[in-house]
């Protein structure tokens, strides 16, 4: 069965520190990957997406991805934390058909 | 619309009642998503429609839920004879084409006494 992991529930990072959430796929294919994040009470939002091209993904808030088709990983990267950061973080593929599959999420936390 | 609006945002009902819940997706975006998630969990696919057709309802747990899209713009997601299990937050996105990324709603949070 495909399915996207993240292996750890929270991460805890002190802030202006570097930050990374981690995400591994197993899907077939060439997936589109994803991640998107979650405030308390809202809908989530998409953050950025690879597709094709250069591993190294820029997204919104200052946020990059690294895609690794070797490892199968896809993993969230900050240079420097805000406290404003903490929040839900999913890590999500698509590989055709019609759904996207989500990770369990990994709860961000930064600590002023 | 600005973005995908749902409605209502919280809605308490009792076991073996009926719930509506409605999704007004971004104007113009073809495809619309339903998913469920529940507390811990990441969203789980329940139906897909790309116009008014349901391309894939895969995710629908059972045949007490049903989605509707007569239009190709608003849809409704019903769910007959609800069980305290179909407690979640059910989240609408809808996007321009399939692969590309979702703009979600803010879910509607569906609580069943």
């Amino acid at each position: 069965a495909q399915s996207v992991a993240q292996p750890e529930d929270q991460v805890n990072v002190a802030e202006g520190n570097p930050l990374t959430v981690k995400c591994t796929y197993s899907v077939s294919g060439n997936p589109y990957l994803f991640w998107y994040v979650q405030y308390p009470n809202r809908g989530l939002q998409f953050l950025l997406k690879y597709i094709t091209g250069d591993n190294l993904v820029k997204g919104s808030y200052g946020f990059e991805a690294e895609f690794n088709k070797s490892q199968t990983s896809f993993h969230l990267k900050k240079p420097s934390a805000l406290v404003s950061d903490s929040a839900l973080y999913f890590c999500a593929a698509y590989t055709g058909g019609f759904k996207t599959i989500f990770g369990a999420g990994t709860r961000l936390f930064v600590k002023a | 619309g600005a973005g995908v609006s749902q409605t209502p945002s919280n809605k308490v009902t009792e076991k073996g009642k009926y719930v509506e819940l409605r999704c007004d997706p971004i104007s113009g975006h073809t495809a619309l998503y339903w998913y469920r998630q529940s507390l811990g969990q990441g969203p789980e696919f329940l139906i897909y429609f790309q116009g008014t057709g349901a391309a894939d309802d895969s995710g629908l747990p059972n045949d007490r839920f049903f989605a509707v899209r007569p239009e190709g713009s608003v849809s409704t997601l019903k769910i007959q004879r609800t069980e305290r299990g179909d407690s979640a937050v059910y989240l609408c996105a809808s996007s321009f084409e399939q692969g590309y990324g979702y703009t979600f709603g803010s879910g509607t949070r569906l609580t069943v006494v």
